[in-house]
């Protein structure tokens, strides 16, 4: 049972443009939520991040909305560029516990 | 980068023969995990460990087996390889376990099991 789903396994963008990726999640427990990006032949690295008492955080390029109700949440890369081509996964994690659940992934292709 | 390192970065074995996989850590962060990448399921946790000598299961710890007599080494072995386990292994640490505690990743090992 895939209780953090990233429907999307690929997504092109021009660059300069908007990329939005999107992960929903079942498990209603859950109260934090990454993201992290992968570049080939490498380990993921940490992105950005939101708690659930929050419905948006930004870190330049880069913001997660999260819509609780709807148990979504998207990321969004504003300007897109080449360098950002990679595989992101979002992951969610729940306060009684150490670990983390991924999503199966989505890779993005920003193209020139 | 956090330093994590992970050794062998390749390997290719047969069925039926006993692999053990390292992460070594220069961080001195209390818990380390292991998980695999597979297509089609993202990453999946096998084992992770909470302190020296404690360690839990995750979920797909069949098959595998886990050990950390360090701080700074969690083993992964695969007791009996089998074709299944083929996949891509990543370690990973945190000093805590809070939710504001990010995971840092090493750079993974590539398992084949003919």
């Amino acid at each position: 049972d895939q209780q953090v789903k990233q429907n999307s396994p690929s997504l092109s963008v021009q660059e300069g443009r908007i990329s939005i990726l999107n992960c929903d999640y079942t498990n209603s427990m859950f109260d934090y939520f990454l993201w992290y990006k992968k570049y080939p032949a490498e380990g993921p690295t940490f992105l950005i991040s939101i708690s659930s008492i929050k419905d948006k955080n930004e870190d330049g390029r880069f913001t997660v909305f999260l819509n609780k109700s709807a148990k979504h949440l998207s990321l969004h890369i504003v300007p897109s560029q080449p360098g950002d081509s990679a595989v992101y996964f979002c992951a969610a994690h729940t306060g009684t516990a150490s670990k983390l659940t991924f999503g199966t992934g989505t890779r993005l292709q920003v193209t020139l | 980068d956090a330093g994590i390192t992970q050794s062998p970065r390749h390997k290719v074995t047969e069925t039926g023969t006993p692999v053990t996989l390292r992460c070594h850590q220069t961080e001195n962060h209390r818990y380390m995990y292991w998980y695999r990448q597979d297509p089609g399921h993202g990453l999946r946790l096998i084992h992770y460990s909470y302190g020296v000598k404690d360690t839990d299961k995750g979920e797909v710890s069949d098959g595998y087996s886990v050990s950390r007599s360090k701080t700074e080494d969690f083993l992964l072995t695969l007791e009996s390889a089998t074709s299944s386990q083929t996949s891509v292994y990543f370690c990973a640490i945190s000093e805590s376990w809070t939710q504001q505690e990010t995971q840092y990743f090493g750079p993974g090992t590539r398992l084949l099991v003919l």
